[in-house]
């Protein structure tokens, strides 16, 4: 029953390294998204994705590029990490039917820090 | 657009007392209210929700929380905290319009438990 898994659980990269976040869903979820999460700033939305093949922006989009080539898989990249880029980076998606569209299932989160 | 307030950042409370975390929210229509809470190292875990009816909605673990239109409010409560109910507590607005699924986050509120 894994529900949302991300990984790598802790990552360290220099200033101008590139990764890749990894997001996988086994609930058969239309929506997913990715967010950050600052100390004092709750979670701010980064990008979104209402289905395979499809992204959109969100709050703070800069910075991130996001992919969704397969439904259970959303890749968050950082093609070239700014040390404003240490956070705590948590993925969710959520169902598309009724009102359950409305709730979102978190993963554990990935904890990256930018020198 | 929306946000929401978390006006506490921290909270003590002795074990078996009673809690109440404050949030209040802005949003120009209904709006789908949710709490989270999210232990130390884990991701967010949904505690309760209110999408319409009721305004006393009755969550996991013990909680509940009482939406006030005229107050703009979604206060969390619990009668006798427990010592395992120590973590962050997040507020969360949805907007959900077409196909955009939003969720706006408060800044949190850290409950710590005295023995």
């Amino acid at each position: 029953n894994a529900g949302v898994t991300q990984t790598p659980k802790f990552r360290v990269l220099k200033t101008g390294q590139s990764m890749t976040l990894l997001c996988a869903q086994d609930m058969n979820h239309e929506y997913m998204y990715w967010y950050r999460q600052d100390p004092g700033m709750g979670l701010r939305l980064i990008h979104y994705s209402v289905g395979e093949g499809t992204t959109a922006k969100g709050e703070v989009p800069d910075g991130y590029n996001v992919s969704r080539l397969k439904k259970q898989n959303f890749l968050l990249g950082l093609e070239s990490a700014a040390p404003s880029q240490t956070s705590v980076y948590f993925c969710a998606s959520s169902y598309n039917g009724g009102q359950a569209k409305n709730i979102q299932y978190f993963g554990a989160g990935t904890r990256l820090s930018v020198l | 657009a929306q946000s929401v307030t978390q006006p506490d950042i921290h909270i003590t409370v002795s074990e078996g007392a009673s809690l109440e975390l404050r949030c209040n929210y802005s949003y120009g229509a209904t709006p789908y209210l949710f709490w989270y809470v999210q232990s130390p190292g884990q991701g967010l875990q949904l505690l309760l929700k209110y999408f319409s009816g009721d305004t006393l909605v009755q969550g996991i673990k013990g909680f509940e929380a009482e939406f006030k239109r005229s107050q703009s409010s979604f206060n969390l409560r619990k009668p006798s905290v427990h010592w395992s109910d120590a973590a962050e507590y997040f507020c969360a607005v949805g907007a959900f319009s077409g196909s955009a699924r939003q969720l706006t986050f408060g800044s949190g509120t850290q409950l710590t438990v005295l023995p």
